[in-house]
């Protein structure tokens, strides 16, 4: 299994500012993914994170919003910007560790709340 | 839109009762399948995963699952359930040609003592 820690665990913020979530993996992973867990729902995700190119970002997110750095092969920051109380959520960092779509390992996970 | 379907959004249960939780989804093509459990305060676990064979699958704390391709359906079974298996249960597929996870949304199981 792969070994994931994100940084901070929780963390309240004020409405806009911003917060960096960082997301560190025990050994080197090709794709990294964002996820959002809003209050009863599901998973959805944020986008794809790959070393060394730009991130791929889903439909309903933007870069100017959600920026996210990929410096290296095991970390990854994501960025929630001008934050709103709409932005209250726990965000996920996640990883494939064999690059062949078997399994995602998760963090365990971002709680922030925006006052 | 393509998407993954989960039917119950809340099921309570008492112990030793029989589960089955519902999960369609609607991607064409080769899917490979999975069930998370989320405990109470916990991050996601994987439960069991699908990629291709046995239709039955067998996962961890006697949970297993039976993908039926011709109903794109790959619903999630315990015979019986017990009070720690309270969670939130996510059915997710990572559709032919992708390489990101969809989930659906997800089911609250209560198990009664």
């Amino acid at each position: 299994s792969a070994v994931i820690s994100q940084k901070p665990s929780r963390d309240i913020c004020q409405r806009g500012t911003s917060l960096t979530i960082q997301c560190q993996v025990d050994s080197q992973v090709t794709m990294m993914f964002w996820y959002r867990q809003q209050p009863g729902q599901s998973l959805t995700l944020i986008a794809t994170a790959n070393q060394g190119s730009e991130a791929t970002y889903e439909s309903g997110f933007v870069i100017d919003k959600f920026p996210i750095s990929r410096p290296n092969l095991t970390f990854s920051t994501l960025t929630v910007s001008n934050m709103s109380p709409e932005d209250s959520s726990i965000y996920l960092c996640s990883v494939d560790r064999d690059n062949l779509n078997t399994e995602a390992f998760f963090g365990q996970g971002t709680r922030l709340t925006v006052v | 839109a393509q998407s993954v379907s989960q039917h119950n959004h809340h099921v309570i249960l008492s112990e030793a009762a029989s589960l089955e939780l519902g999960c369609n989804y609607s991607y064409g093509g080769t899917v490979n399948l999975f069930w998370y459990v989320q405990y109470p305060g916990q991050h996601l676990q994987l439960l069991l995963k699908y990629f291709s064979g046995d239709p039955l699958v067998k996962g961890i704390k006697g949970f297993e699952a039976e993908f039926i391709k011709s109903k794109f359906s790959f619903n999630l079974r315990k015979p019986s359930v017990q009070w720690s298996d309270t969670a939130e249960y996510f059915c997710a597929v990572i559709p032919y040609n992708n390489n990101d996870m969809r989930f659906g949304a997800g089911t609250r199981l209560t198990v009664k003592p």
